[in-house]
């Protein structure tokens, strides 16, 4: 079974700190994704990488870095946490691009729920 | 305008009931098309892809209409266990992330 790990289910942040959010996947897949998730709005893309040291801007990337040095995991930066950042953080990773096209299959890690206070 | 539009809910069912959701996608160039399921306080995994000619999967009958430019899922005679939120899920011709809606809540009820 894939396997999609998050760091940290629960964070409670202050106002202006760095935070990091890890995500390492155990299938090899060339593809991972950072989406945060709000209600009514439902999940946006933060940004996304489909190599090794290469990433995408999605919708929402103001305020967000991401850093993925090796191919198992990809790491989601708040270089200054604000109030508007407080949200579930979803992680997922997928296949070749292709297969996604094909069958639609993200593996989402359980999330991380962030308050920034 | 979102991309993808869904009704919100929730939809209040009693078991044994069928229930349909509809999503509509505002992106003409938009190629492939999913249904996620999200449990409560869990993440979304994958249900079914919706294909041009309809399809089905047990109880779940997915269909297509691009001229509308919307997207149906049908769940028949519903379980408890079918309680959870049904995201719609868009691919869009050019972009290598899938697209979202906000989520369809469906409450099966004794």
């Amino acid at each position: 079974d894939v396997k999609v790990t998050q760091s940290s289910r629960y964070l409670v942040k202050r106002t202006g700190e760095k935070v990091f959010l890890e995500c390492v996947q155990d299938m090899d897949h060339e593809n991972m994704f950072w989406y945060r998730q709000d209600p009514g709005l439902g999940l946006r893309l933060i940004y996304f990488s489909y190599d090794v040291k290469m990433k995408e801007k999605g919708d929402i990337p103001e305020g967000y870095s991401v850093s993925r040095e090796k191919k198992e995991r990809f790491s989601l930066i708040l270089e200054s946490a604000s109030t508007n950042q407080t949200s579930m953080y979803l992680c997922a990773s997928s296949l070749w691009i292709d297969r996604v096209i094909l069958t639609g299959e993200l593996f989402f890690g359980e999330g991380s729920r962030l308050t920034v206070l | 305008r979102k991309e993808v539009e869904q009704d919100p809910g929730p939809f209040n069912v009693p078991e044994g009931a069928t229930v349909a959701f509809n999503c509509t996608y505002s992106n003409s160039a938009s190629q492939s098309f999913f249904w996620y399921r999200q449990d409560c306080r869990k993440e979304p995994k994958l249900l079914m892809s919706v294909y041009s000619s309809g399809n089905e999967d047990g109880r779940f009958t997915a269909q297509l209409n691009r001229a509308s430019q919307y997207i149906s899922l049908l769940i028949r005679d519903s379980k408890l266990s079918d309680s959870a939120t049904y995201l719609c899920v868009v691919r869009v011709a050019g972009r290598r992330a899938l697209t979202f809606g906000s989520g369809t809540r469906l409450q099966v009820q004794p």
